[in-house]
C-alpha cells in the first residue's frame, strides 16, 4: 500500500539554524500539507499546497517557514532560523484531491537546542 | 470559529468492553469529519471518515462513528475493545484545505 514517507525521522539543530524537513507524498496525490504537534498538544495545521502554490496557511506559518516542491516527488518544509519553540513533531500529509482524506507520514521529530 | 472538542483526555476500559469516544465540533459549513489513531511514536492513521450520506460510518479495526448534526457530534464507538487498541485518538473536522484536530483522547486498555 502506498504511503507518505518523511526524512529524517529525528533532527536535532541549534537555535538560529536552518532546517529542511523532507516528505515524499503518495505518487498520484495532488494536495500536500504540513502539520505540527508540540509534545503533549494537539496536531496543528501549518500549510496546504496545491499546483505549486500555497492554498492556505495558519497564523503559525510565518515568514520563517516556507514550503517547496522542488521536483516531482519531494515536498519540503524549511524553517529559516529555528527557535526553541519550534521543537515539535512535524507531519506531512497528502491527498488525491481536496475532497478526500489526508494520508499522514510518520513524522519528523525536530529538537531545537 | 472552527474547533473540535474531545472532552475526555484519558479513558481506561477493560479488554472486551465497549468504547465510546466523544467528539464535538464547531464548523461554519457542512463538515467533513474524521477519526485518526496515533500509536506511540507513529504517525496518524485514518480510522474512518464522514463526508455525506449515511450518518453511521464504518471504519477499520471494527470502529464506527455516528454523525449527529443536531448535537454537532461525531462520536467513535467500538463494541469490544482489544488490547491493541490502546493509543491516542484524534477527531478532526476539515474543509478542502485544512483540518482542525481535537486535543486527543488517550485510550488505556486493562487486561
Amino acid at each position: 500500500e502506498p504511503e507518505v514517507t518523511q526524512t529524517p525521522s529525528h533532527q536535532v539543530t541549534q537555535m538560529g539554524q536552518e532546517v529542511i524537513l523532507r516528505c515524499v507524498p503518495i505518487s498520484n496525490h495532488l494536495y500536500f500539507y504540513w502539520y505540527r504537534q508540540i509534545l503533549g498538544q494537539k496536531v496543528e495545521f501549518l500549510v496546504s499546497f496545491y499546483n505549486n502554490e500555497i492554498s492556505e496557511k495558519s497564523e503559525i506559518f510565518d515568514d520563517q517557514f516556507s514550503v517547496e516542491r522542488p521536483d516531482g516527488s519531494n515536498f519540503t518544509l524549511k524553517i529559516r532560523s529555528t527557535k526553541l519553540e519550534d521543537s515539535a513533531m512535524y507531519f506531512c500529509a497528502s491527498s488525491v484531491n481536496s475532497h478526500y482524506e489526508q494520508y499522514f507520514g510518520p513524522g519528523t521529530r525536530l529538537t531545537v537546542t | 470559529a472552527q474547533s473540535v472538542t474531545q472532552p475526555d483526555i484519558h479513558i481506561t476500559v477493560s479488554e472486551g468492553a465497549s468504547l465510546e469516544l466523544r467528539c464535538n465540533y464547531s464548523y461554519g459549513a457542512t463538515p467533513y469529519l474524521f477519526w485518526y489513531v496515533q500509536s506511540p511514536g507513529q504517525g496518524l492513521q485514518l480510522l474512518l471518515k464522514y463526508f455525506s450520506g449515511d450518518t453511521l460510518v464504518q471504519g477499520i479495526k471494527g470502529f464506527e462513528a455516528e454523525f449527529k448534526r443536531s448535537q454537532s457530534s461525531f462520536n467513535l464507538r467500538k463494541p469490544s475493545v482489544h488490547w491493541s487498541d490502546a493509543a491516542e485518538y484524534f477527531c478532526a473536522v476539515g474543509n478542502f484545505n485544512k483540518f482542525y484536530f481535537g486535543s486527543g483522547t488517550k485510550l488505556n486498555v486493562k487486561p
